[in-house]
């Protein structure tokens, strides 16, 4: 597609639930990222994923926390058992190699909201 | 491992001024580095880079921004704030492994008429 695209755009959970989150990336960008944007905070690194190889997964906070990436293209990121310090805004981003040397291109983001 | 400070977590400016936000990184290589706005309920966008070459990077709406690798600086500037300026700004590095941008805190940029 022509961005990146992130589905829900917002999200209202219950403490204890699981939730899933999307990101479509642009067509051909071989690295994807996620990162959480917490309210008043900068963005925290969470995962990346370039074509094939392994995911650098060194920035997820808990075991609760995991993603994948499909096929090289679309990623879910899935949380479990939610905690309210899990709210935030979790963006996605793509880029044209893992160096990102174009610039990321992030998506508008999913805010999740654990009530 | 690197990282990246914004001076200032909230900048004001009026109308017409100039618009100074400050970044400084450690890095223990040359750094790529980075300026992204986000505005309201939006993904962050790209102003502008640096990754090689000349210091002085001129991005998209005005901006432009100056790699100083003595001060170990990459503030970014405008020289005449619009109201639409108005958003957050983010300062970033690119790893040493040269797999991730580390981002800085963010300055919220304020424009008074």
């Amino acid at each position: 597609g022509a961005g990146v695209s992130q589905s829900p755009s917002n999200k209202v959970t219950e403490k204890g639930k699981d939730v899933e989150l999307r990101c479509d990336p642009i067509s051909g960008h071989t690295a994807l990222y996620w990162y959480r944007q917490s309210l008043g905070q900068g963005l925290e690194f969470l995962i990346y994923f370039q074509g094939n190889s392994a995911p650098d997964k060194s920035g997820l906070p808990s075991d609760r926390f995991s993603a994948e990436r499909t096929g090289g293209s679309v990623s879910t990121l899935t949380i479990q058992r939610t905690q309210q310090e899990d709210s935030a805004v979790y963006l996605c981003a793509s880029s044209q190699n893992l160096q990102g040397t174009y610039g990321y291109t992030f998506g508008s983001g999913t805010r999740l909201t654990v009530v | 491992a690197q990282s990246v400070t914004q001076l200032g977590s909230h900048v004001s400016v009026s109308e017409g001024a100039l618009v100074l936000l400050r970044c400084n990184y450690s890095s223990s290589v040359p750094p790529y580095l980075f300026w992204y706005v986000q505005y309201p309920n939006q993904g962050l966008q790209l102003l502008l880079k640096y990754t090689t070459g000349a210091t002085l990077v001129k991005g998209i709406n005005g901006f432009e921004a100056e790699f100083k690798k003595s001060e170990t600086s990459f503030h970014l500037t405008k020289p005449s704030a619009h109201m639409s300026d108005a958003a957050e700004y983010f300062c970033a590095v690119m790893s040493n492994a040269g797999n991730m941008l580390t981002f800085g805190g963010g300055t919220r940029l304020m424009v008074k008429p």
